[in-house]
């Protein structure tokens, strides 16, 4: 089983549509993160929390919000979908001891928005 | 301003020889580098890492080599397999308590059977 796991794996919706991306984890992680991927770019971080509804904004937050009601889920939400946010979007978790820990990564959700 | 920049879109090498991927940074501040490895259709997988007080890191066939003066460090794979060939990410990470990854764009590695 997964230790990170991403719902839906692949969505397509139209524009103006909300959508909420779910992530949930079991690798028991305090910190949580959404980045979103762009065809030739990297990662780029949406939101991130480092524990239960603690909330911080990433380098690409606008058009994007977050809620972290439990330590082991972290969704994204998109109010109002435009096509420009059609992306691979993942979630990641590391731990919060020690001063560098590495983050996990869930395998993605793709994102097409028309 | 690309902080991260991996300057090779692609890399091609026999199975059995070595690859190297390279990753140049711009923020003096970096203080912890990672390498993730990612194949189509999965997330990436976390590889090796090196902290700034190091210049090298070895896991198996993978090194991490860091020269803090040129801000360069180097992914060496040796030897090479064709199980390899995947898109491979460098990520740095500021000092302090906040813990925000920043990425290159990634080198696609082949490695040819």
């Amino acid at each position: 089983d997964a230790d990170v796991t991403q719902t839906p794996r692949n969505r397509i919706t139209k524009t103006g549509k909300r959508i909420m991306l779910e992530c949930s984890q079991t690798k028991g992680h305090d910190r949580m993160y959404w980045y979103r991927q762009d065809p030739g770019l990297g990662l780029r971080l949406i939101y991130y929390s480092f524990d239960v509804k603690d909330i911080n904004k990433g380098e690409i937050s606008d058009g994007y919000s977050v809620s972290r009601q439990a330590q082991a889920k972290f969704s994204l939400s998109l109010e109002s979908a435009i096509p420009n946010q059609t992306a691979l979007y993942f979630c990641a978790t590391s731990s919060g001891t020690g001063t560098n820990q590495p983050q996990h990564f869930g395998d993605g959700t793709r994102l097409s928005i028309l | 301003d690309q902080q991260v920049k991996q300057n090779s879109p692609s890399l091609s090498v026999q199975e059995g020889r070595i690859s190297i991927l390279n990753c140049d940074y711009t923020n003096s501040m970096f203080d912890y580098f990672l390498w993730y490895k990612k194949y189509p259709a999965e997330g990436p997988t976390f590889l090796i890492s090196i902290s700034s007080i190091k210049d090298k890191n070895e896991d198996g066939r993978f090194t991490v080599f860091l020269n803090k003066s040129a801000k360069h460090l180097s992914l060496h794979i040796v030897p090479s397999q064709p199980g390899d060939s995947a898109v491979y990410f460098c990520a740095a990470k500021s000092g302090g308590s906040n813990y925000k990854l920043t990425f290159g764009k990634g080198t696609l590695l082949t490695v040819n059977p």
